[in-house]
C-alpha cells in the first residue's frame, strides 16, 4: 500500500526544547491524522487534518497540513516530560484502513 | 463513558496453535477495526468490521480471521501461529467507521509465540 513516511525516527530533546516531526507522502492525501502512544501504552487520537493548509492549535502543541496535501508536521513548543511517547501520523481515505507512520520516538532528557 | 476494552492482556501460545483474541467497542461504536502492532513493522491494519460485515481488509493471510456480533463487539482468530505473529494486536473502535472518523485504541492484546 501507499506510504506515509515520517520522520525523524528518534528525537533527543532537553525539558523545554522545541520538538517536531513530519510527515509525508508522495500522493495527496483526503485527511491526515496525528496520534500518542506512551510507553506501554496504546495510540490516543489526538487531531484529525482535512483541509489545504490546515493549522490546528492544541496548547503547545501545533499541527499542519501542507497546502499541496502531501504533507503535515506537529510541532511541541516547550517540550515536558509528560511528553514522552511516540507520535504517529496515520494516512485516511483508503480501504486499507489508516495507514500509519512508522512514528517518531520523543525522548526528553530532564 | 467506558473505554474499548480487550481481553485477555496478554497471551502465549505454541506455534501451530490457534488464538481468539476479544475486542468490546465503545458503547455506541459500530466499527471495529484491529491493527498488529510489531517493533519492525509498525502499526498495520489487518480488517475493519461495520454492523457484522467486513468492511475492509489489509495485506495479512487467509490465517487472520475476525467477526463482529449484532452488539458490535468483534473477535480476531488466528490459526496455525507462527513465531512471527508475536506482536500487540489492538483493536480501535469508531462511531461509523471509515477513516474520516477518530479511531479509540484499547489496551491492546500482547501475544507471544513460542
Amino acid at each position: 500500500g501507499q506510504q506515509v513516511m515520517q520522520i525523524p525516527q528518534y528525537q533527543h530533546v532537553q525539558e523545554g526544547e522545541d520538538f517536531t516531526t513530519y510527515c509525508n507522502s508522495s500522493t495527496t492525501l483526503s485527511n491526515i491524522q496525528w496520534y500518542k502512544q506512551r510507553p506501554g501504552g496504546h495510540p490516543v487520537f489526538l487531531i484529525q487534518l482535512v483541509k489545504s493548509g490546515e493549522v490546528k492549535k492544541q496548547k503547545r502543541l501545533t499541527f499542519q497540513f501542507g497546502e499541496a496535501k502531501k504533507n503535515s508536521s506537529l510541532h511541541i513548543t516547550a517540550t515536558q516530560t509528560t511528553d514522552v511517547g511516540t507520535y504517529f501520523c496515520a494516512k485516511g481515505g483508503g480501504a486499507d484502513g489508516l495507514t500509519f507512520g512508522k512514528g517518531t520516538h520523543l525522548i526528553i532528557q530532564p | 463513558k467506558a473505554g474499548v476494552t480487550q481481553t485477555p492482556r496478554y497471551l502465549i501460545k505454541t506455534r501451530g496453535q490457534q488464538v481468539t483474541l476479544s475486542c468490546s467497542p465503545i458503547s455506541g461504536h459500530r466499527s471495529v477495526s484491529w491493527y498488529q502492532q510489531t517493533p519492525g513493522q509498525g502499526l498495520q491494519f489487518l480488517f475493519e468490521y461495520f454492523s457484522e460485515t467486513q468492511r475492509n481488509k489489509g495485506n495479512f493471510p487467509g490465517r487472520f480471521s475476525g467477526r463482529q456480533f449484532s452488539n458490535s463487539r468483534s473477535e480476531m482468530n488466528v490459526s496455525t501461529l507462527e513465531l512471527g505473529d508475536s506482536a500487540l494486536y489492538l483493536c480501535a473502535s469508531s462511531l461509523v467507521g471509515g477513516t474520516l472518523y477518530e479511531q479509540y485504541f484499547g489496551p491492546g492484546t500482547r501475544l507471544t509465540v513460542t
